[in-house]
């Protein structure tokens, strides 16, 4: 096990709701990337938090936020669903060298409908 | 701009046979890190390994090898003696110094039947 946890496991929310996906890091990591896994592709990178500010971001829009807690701990909140955004969720949680190998959650399997 | 290839979407063999699963990967920096992850069926992404760019040394652990080469950007993952247990979906992804990203390849799916 990693130590990285994620909740809820499992969600299924209806088209225009909004969502928040919990994760909490690994003891020690100051750094939690989060990740979105369409099915059958490889993870995409959503955004980055360092220090609870955003780190770096990938290719997603403004109604994908995120947060990040003194204790490290981190929430991605996504509004306005779209059938689109069902995927796995993936959080990650490493230190902030680029080198340093990142450990995963179990994810979060959102269904939207 | 960074991309790693995994050309393979789907592999089966049968248990004991050797497999390997490859990696190409495209980055214009000279300082980037590559990794493998496994990907079980639970969905959780296991790290297997970690290489930089200036460490072209191939590693072993217990069956799992891999061969690191610059020269093709090639990072090649070989499963031993393959075991049921190592089904999985096995991603290999890069890192570089001017990114905050992992960049992930589209992921080999593996089968081993007994």
């Amino acid at each position: 096990e990693t130590g990285v946890t994620q909740s809820p496991t499992h969600l299924i929310k209806t088209r225009g709701q909004q969502v928040t996906l919990r994760c909490s890091s690994q003891s020690g990591h100051n750094t939690v990337s989060w990740y979105q896994q369409a099915l059958g592709q490889g993870p995409q990178f959503i955004f980055q938090y360092y220090r609870e500010e955003e780190n770096g971001r990938g290719n997603f829009p403004p109604r994908f936020s995120g947060l990040q807690f003194p204790n490290y701990s981190s929430e991605l909140n996504v509004n306005a669903l779209e059938l689109d955004d069902s995927a796995l969720y993936l959080c990650a949680s490493s230190y902030p060298d680029r080198g340093d190998s990142a450990f995963f959650g179990q994810g979060t399997r959102l269904t939207v409908v | 701009a960074q991309k790693v290839t995994q050309a393979q979407t789907e592999i089966s063999v049968v248990e004991k046979e050797d497999v390997t699963l490859d990696c190409v990967y495209e980055t214009r920096d000279t300082t980037y890190y590559l990794f493998w992850y496994k990907q079980p069926p639970s969905g959780e992404l296991v790290f297997l390994i970690r290489r930089n760019s200036f460490d072209e040394q191939n590693e072993i652990s217990g069956r799992y090898s891999w061969n690191f080469q610059k020269s093709t950007s090639s990072f090649n993952f070989t499963i031993t003696a393959s075991q049921v247990v190592d089904s999985a979906v096995y991603f290999c992804a890069l890192i570089s110094n001017s990114g905050y990203a992992l960049n992930f390849g589209k992921g080999t799916s593996l089968l081993v039947t007994p």
